[in-house]
């Protein structure tokens, strides 16, 4: 619908196994990011890459590992997760910082 | 840093009526952005109006309009005809020149058939 595409929608994981995060975007934006949506709280910003350079990370734990390989793709690598990592994860691209965001649909991850 | 508050965690309203959800903002700048986002269930994210701070004229969308009190830290948002397709999940959200975007709880609207 907007743009910003992740796979997979759904995922389950075991806390040893590793599984990565997609994201892609066709809106030629040179910002993305990462943020994790749990219930009853407020969105939380991971990460912020800005031309590919990350320029925000949000005392993430480092079993998230990011990865921005050009402008159009982002991917969020899995290792070790707990079972309080289970949310939605969502991507988002804009113009730059100052501009409004664009999200995709997110991934629903549950870490049995 | 900058914190939002939604005082509402649900709202209701019956379909072609007015609803306001309302936002406050903590800053001490005087240059940013205010967002309101819809989340709609199982759906993506979309951007809903945007104001900056620095214009005084509330910004409106078509059935949806803003009431922003700059001196208030208040940035509420009035959706008029409501409209099933209305329900969702609304964050408010706050956005300067050098902080990334901050988001509020969010208010769930239901709307009444």
């Amino acid at each position: 619908e907007t743009g910003v595409t992740q796979t997979p929608r759904h995922l389950v994981m075991g806390m040893t196994n590793k599984k990565s995060l997609k994201c892609e975007q066709h809106l030629g934006h040179n910002a993305m990011y990462w943020y994790k949506q749990s219930a009853k709280k407020p969105l939380e910003l991971m990460f912020v890459y800005n031309f590919k350079e990350q320029t925000e990370n949000n005392s993430v734990p480092s079993r998230f590992s990011p990865e921005c390989p050009n402008s159009s793709h982002l991917f969020l690598h899995l290792h070790t997760l707990q079972p309080e990592d289970s949310a939605l994860y969502l991507c988002a691209t804009s113009m730059g910082h100052l501009y409004e965001q664009y999200f995709g649909p997110g991934t629903r991850l549950t870490v049995t | 840093a900058q914190t939002v508050t939604q005082s509402q965690p649900e709202m209701s309203v019956q379909e072609a009526e007015t609803v306001t959800l309302s936002c406050t903002y903590d800053t001490s700048e005087s240059d940013y952005y205010l967002f309101w986002y819809k989340q709609p269930p199982s759906r993506q994210m979309i951007l809903v109006i945007r104001q900056e701070a620095y214009k005084q004229q509330n910004a409106t969308e078509n059935r949806f309009s803003v009431n922003f009190q700059k001196a208030a830290k208040s940035f509420s948002l009035k959706i008029s005809d409501s409209q099933l397709g209305d329900a969702a999940m609304y964050f408010c959200a706050f956005h300067n020149a050098g902080n990334m975007l901050t988001f509020g709880g969010g208010t769930r609207l239901m709307v009444k058939p």
